[in-house]
């Protein structure tokens, strides 16, 4: 079964500093790659998906994550935090023969200091 | 447009009584995901249901959890005689259809069981 890990379960940074949050994924085969994001309260939403083409994938608010089939990784990229930024994030995949299910990392609780 | 719909959104219940978490889709949504996050883990999947079909119920318990998603009428995930490992957060998502299409998530249902 496919697995999704994420590194960094709690990250603390200062405003305008940069964001790297890990992912990597445990399926051989064909995989779409989102990054889900839930602010304080509120529901989860779509930051940013890879489905196919330029493995640079732009998202949302400045978010951009990197594809890299050879390291199985899918790593969420942003160049300067803000501090609405404070949220948890979510990697997920859904594996070439699981449907539409949709397999999550654990999180990661991303808190930035104004 | 309305997003996902979950209600209700806290729900308090005894050992041995049962739960009922009622999810209503998009508007122009006939798939319906459940996924539940146990405290300080990311979101597993449950079921994926289409309008009076059960698609993929990989994720469900064996016991006790039930789903249906009736021609009219929301998507209900329902736990017969609740124990305190049921406490979790119950997350309901809809798409338009297979994976190429969102899913977009409601804001939950906190499942307390006393």
């Amino acid at each position: 079964a496919q697995s999704v890990s994420q590194h960094n379960h709690h990250v603390i940074l200062s405003e305008a500093a940069s964001l790297e949050l890990g992912c990597n994924y445990s399926y051989g085969g064909t995989v779409n790659l989102f990054w889900y994001v839930q602010y304080p309260g509120q529901h989860l939403q779509l930051l940013l998906k890879y489905f196919s083409g330029d493995p640079l994938v732009k998202g949302i608010k400045g978010f951009e994550a990197e594809f890299i089939k050879s390291k199985f990784s899918f790593n969420l990229r942003k160049p300067s935090v803000q501090w609405s930024d404070t949220a948890e994030y979510f990697c997920a995949v859904i594996a070439g023969n699981a449907g539409n299910m949709l397999t999550f990392g654990g999180g990661t609780r991303l808190m930035v200091k104004p | 447009n309305a997003g996902v719909m979950q209600n209700p959104r806290h729900l308090v219940r005894r050992r041995g009584q049962e739960a009922r978490l009622r999810c209503s889709p998009m508007k122009g949504h006939s798939h319906v995901y459940w996924y539940r996050q146990l405290p300080e883990e990311g979101l597993k999947f449950m079921v994926y249901l289409q309008k009076e079909n059960i698609i993929d119920e990989s994720g469900m318990p064996k016991e006790r959890f039930s789903a249906e998603f009736p021609k009219e009428g929301p998507s209900i995930l329902r736990i017969q005689q609740v124990v305190r490992g049921d406490s979790a957060a119950y997350f309901c998502a809809s798409s338009r259809g297979l994976a190429y299409n969102e899913q977009f998530f409601g804001p939950g249902t906190r499942l307390t069981v006393l």
